[in-house]
């Protein structure tokens, strides 16, 4: 397998304030990395593709503004949620692709769960 | 639009019994099929991933592909208790991106 962390693994703030998580995968170089939100009892919905020095592309419905991301490494990528507010509370969870054999596979980060009160 | 659907459940399998989960796919150009377990408050984790037609068994897991009916399955024998979780099919339609299911819940009855 392949190990994906992500920092930090719960976080409580403030209506209109910033929330950024870490996304890093730890064995293996993934250029390109995905971010996921979970709402309760809902399955998975991919927010944005992120690709290493290059520019995010977002789903249809996500506002680029508010959800920032950044992939500066091939290890590292990064989701901003910019002016919170408590609609934005869920389960934010990534993944990158560990390219090994041919094969592209996914694996996830343990999530984030954000709350905006 | 390429779909995923999967039987939302809950399925109810006995421990010991062999717990059978689906999954159709919209697109015959589709090319790779993962099966992710996700426990309640957890992040999905990586089960089986099969990419050819028949079946494909790690332990006690079976991944079964049929391209031409465009299904994919897993066979879980021996079902613990541990096995109860939410269980997503992905696929890739011929791209890095998966699109899964809104996944199967799996309880087993000990």
């Amino acid at each position: 397998g392949a190990v994906v962390s992500q920092h930090p693994s719960r976080v409580i703030c403030k209506s209109g304030t910033s929330v950024k998580i870490e996304c890093r995968s730890l064995d293996f170089q993934a250029t390109t990395m995905f971010w996921y939100r979970q709402f309760p009892k809902q399955s998975l919905m991919l927010m944005a593709t992120s690709n290493e020095g290059s520019k995010a592309t977002y789903e249809q419905g996500v506002e680029k503004d508010k959800f920032l991301i950044n992939h500066a490494s091939l290890t590292l990528s990064t989701l901003t949620v910019t002016s919170a507010h408590p609609e934005d509370s869920s389960f934010y969870i990534c993944s990158g692709i560990n390219r090994r054999g041919g094969t592209d596979t996914q694996y996830f980060g343990p999530g984030t769960r954000l709350t905006v009160l | 639009q390429k779909e995923v659907e999967q039987n939302s459940g809950p399925l109810s399998v006995p421990e010991g019994a062999i717990a059978s989960l689906n999954c159709t796919y919209s697109d015959r150009g589709s090319q790779s099929f993962f099966w992710y377990r996700q426990y309640s408050g957890k992040s999905p984790e990586l089960i089986m991933s099969i990419y050819s037609n028949g079946d494909k068994e790690d332990g006690r897991f079976t991944a079964q592909l049929n391209k031409a009916s465009q299904y994919v399955s897993l066979l879980i024998r021996d079902s613990q208790p541990s096995d109860s979780a939410t269980y997503l099919c992905a696929v890739s339609f011929g791209n890095e991106k998966l699109t899964f299911g809104t996944g199967t819940r799996l309880t087993i009855i000990p």
